[in-house]
Formats: C-alpha cells, structure tokens, sequence
C-alpha cells in the first residue's frame, strides 16, 4: 500500500509569504504527526491529530504556525508570514489509533525561506 | 525540552563487525521507545521499538536493549553492512501511554567497507 505523502516535496518562498505544506497519511491511520527538522538536527515535535480529538498544538513554535486536518485524513500545516529561520524539512508522520505504534514518516517537504 | 540524549554523535565501524549506539534519557515516565534510520535526503525509517515492560528486543540483525534503572537505550546491529550508514534517532513518548515522540539529536553511523 502507498505510504505516506507529503507536497511539494521543496518549496522556496520569500520572508512574509504564507506558505501551506500537505500530508497524506497511510489509509487507516488515525494519528498524524508533524515534526519540523533544522539542517543536520534531530526532530522537533509540531503537532499531533488523533482521531476527532483536539489536536495537540503544544509544540507549534509560534502563533504563525498552525494545522488543520481534514475529514479525519489528509492534513495541512500553515505558516504565516514566513521568516528565514522557518527554513528547515517538515517531515509529517502517521500511525494507528491508540498507541503508541510506530509512526511511518512521509519525505518531507523541504522549505526554504529567502 | 527534550529528554533524549545520545553519548556519541558519530560512529565509524568496518563493515562486518557490530554496531553498537546508545541513547540516555531521563524521564521515568516514558513507557514506549522506538529507533529510526534516517538516510540523507529522506524521512526517517522505522527500524525496531520497544515498551517499558519488556528490557531486550530482537529483529533481524537488530537488537534494541532497554535499562530503565540507568535510563538508557540502545541500538545493536549485527554485521554491519555499507547499507547501514545513515543519522540513528531514539525517541521516547515521555508520558506514559502517549503517542506523540521526542527525539534525540542523532548519531551517524559511517561503515567503512
């Protein structure tokens, strides 16, 4: 089956723009991930969706930072008005109901802000 | 902040002999690890996890051990092949039967053939 998907796969955008990155989980996958990767670091937890459950936002760096999810599937991360240090690969995550189970990552979508 | 913590950033070993990395952490609370390879340019690969209850877990040519008395975790690959070579992450869920993970910085692991 198609593992995770995430678009576009690079994106360049000036300082102030808005940016949206998307993800398409596995199918039947009710939890998603977004994770945010700085060149050569580990990764940093964003947010989580499980199910129809609030989703927890306690790792959005700021308030330009925000997430939405879809019909319980495909998910959107915004960032508004972008800034340089924003540039980094936003690498998205799904995985079965309650867990914790592994979670599958998707390639990533590499922004970078000039 | 995060938890996780590894003792080595780099590893370099001759292909055929064993790998070993590790990962300290400190919360008591988290009951879920798990490893992931991440080779460059790409997200990162499930390899092996394991719950609190359990200390040792093998899969094929890995085996992940788990002291919860000293907080610390680690990664055993056997045989190392030039194919292993890629950044290493441990990840724990820091409370108790959550599903978010944090992770470690890393550590990259270069086989020299």
């Amino acid at each position: 089956g198609a593992g995770v998907s995430q678009s576009p796969s690079n994106k360049v955008t000036e300082k102030g723009k808005d940016v949206e990155l998307r993800c398409d989980p596995i199918s039947g996958h009710t939890a998603l991930y977004w994770y945010r990767q700085s060149l050569g670091q580990g990764l940093e937890f964003l947010i989580y969706f499980q199910g129809n459950s609030a989703p927890d936002k306690s790792g959005l760096p700021s308030d330009r930072f925000s997430a939405e999810r879809t019909g319980g599937s495909v998910s959107t991360l915004t960032i508004q008005r972008t800034q340089q240090e924003d540039s980094a690969v936003y690498l998205c995550a799904s995985s079965l109901a309650r867990g914790p189970y592994e979670q599958y990552f998707g390639p990533g979508t590499r922004l970078t802000v000039t | 902040g995060e938890s996780v913590g590894l003792h080595l950033p780099t590893l370099s070993v001759q292909e055929g002999d064993n790998s070993i990395i590790n990962c300290a952490y400190s919360n008591s609370a988290s009951d879920y690890f798990i490893w992931y390879k991440q080779e460059s340019g790409k997200g990162p690969q499930f390899i092996i996890d394991i719950r609190s209850n359990m200390d040792k877990r093998q899969g094929q040519r890995v085996t992940v051990l788990l002291n919860k008395t000293v907080k610390h975790l680690s990664l055993q690959i056997a045989a190392t092949q030039p194919g292993d070579s890629a950044v290493y992450f441990c990840a724990e869920n820091l409370k108790t039967g959550a599903n978010n993970l944090f992770f470690g910085t890393g550590t990259r692991l270069t086989v020299i053939p």
